[in-house]
């Protein structure tokens, strides 16, 4: 079954970078989307970008423009999300999500069936 | 950017009774890209809907979507005892993505 699981939680200081790992099994890991969204304590679910880990492509949403930095290994079937100069609003719980369907699909398919457990990130002085 | 808009905020029902939740976008959502999760405390969301009416694999047959251009709607047939949770919509047919704030179903 497809499994996705992330690094543990991290505890940041302003400024600080933070990098969380997302490692996959149970499909072939070239071949579909990760995206990476978060959800800060008690509130809704933003979009961060997404990344092609075939290509190495990325995509990322204008809020984390350069702050943001998504990477990927395949000889361990790993994505990566690095964020830089953190902030105490970056407070959030980070997951990494799979596209329902392959690559190989023509259709747009960016909703997410599979969901790694999440990783709680605490900014904090 | 398409906002998307939830309501009710909180939606206080009973047990085998139906829940009506909507989502309305800002804008029209290409090919009716829109997907509806469901989350537990504690837990990373589930998709239930995609699409704006197929449902997710394994997902039980009360659960239903509709909708199309800014007006969606996910019902649920008759509650269960593990469907009180938070709901959220997400549209995907344009960028960036974007996800409502939520419908908490909570038992009355």
């Amino acid at each position: 079954q497809v499994q996705l699981v992330q690094s543990g939680a991290e505890v940041k200081k302003p400024g600080a970078s933070v990098k969380v790992s997302c490692k996959a099994s149970g499909y072939t890991f070239t071949g579909y989307y990760i995206h990476w969204l978060r959800q800060a304590p008690g509130q809704g679910l933003e979009w961060m970008g997404w990344i092609n880990p075939n290509s190495g492509g990325t995509n990322y949403a204008q809020n984390f423009q350069g702050r943001v930095t998504m990477t990927r290994d395949t000889s361990i079937s790993t994505a990566f999300m690095e964020l830089n100069r953190l902030r105490s609003d970056d407070t959030a719980v980070y997951y990494c999500v799979r596209e329902l369907l392959p690559m190989s699909t023509s259709a747009t398919t960016e909703c997410f069936q599979d969901w790694g457990h999440g990783t709680l990130v605490t900014v904090s002085s | 950017e398409i906002v998307l808009t939830q309501s009710p905020g909180t939606l206080s029902l009973s047990p085998g009774e139906r829940a009506t939740l909507s989502c309305r976008a800002s804008q029209s959502v290409s090919r009716n890209y829109l997907g509806w999760y469901q989350q537990k405390p504690g837990q990373a969301p589930r998709l239930l809907i995609y699409g704006a009416s197929s449902r997710a694999t394994g997902i039980p047959d009360r659960f239903s979507g509709s909708g199309s251009g800014t007006d969606f709607t996910l019902i649920i047939s008759r509650l269960e005892p593990e469907d009180f949770a938070v709901y959220f919509c997400q549209q995907y047919g344009s960028s960036p993505l974007t996800f409502g704030g939520g419908t908490k179903v909570e038992m009355k």
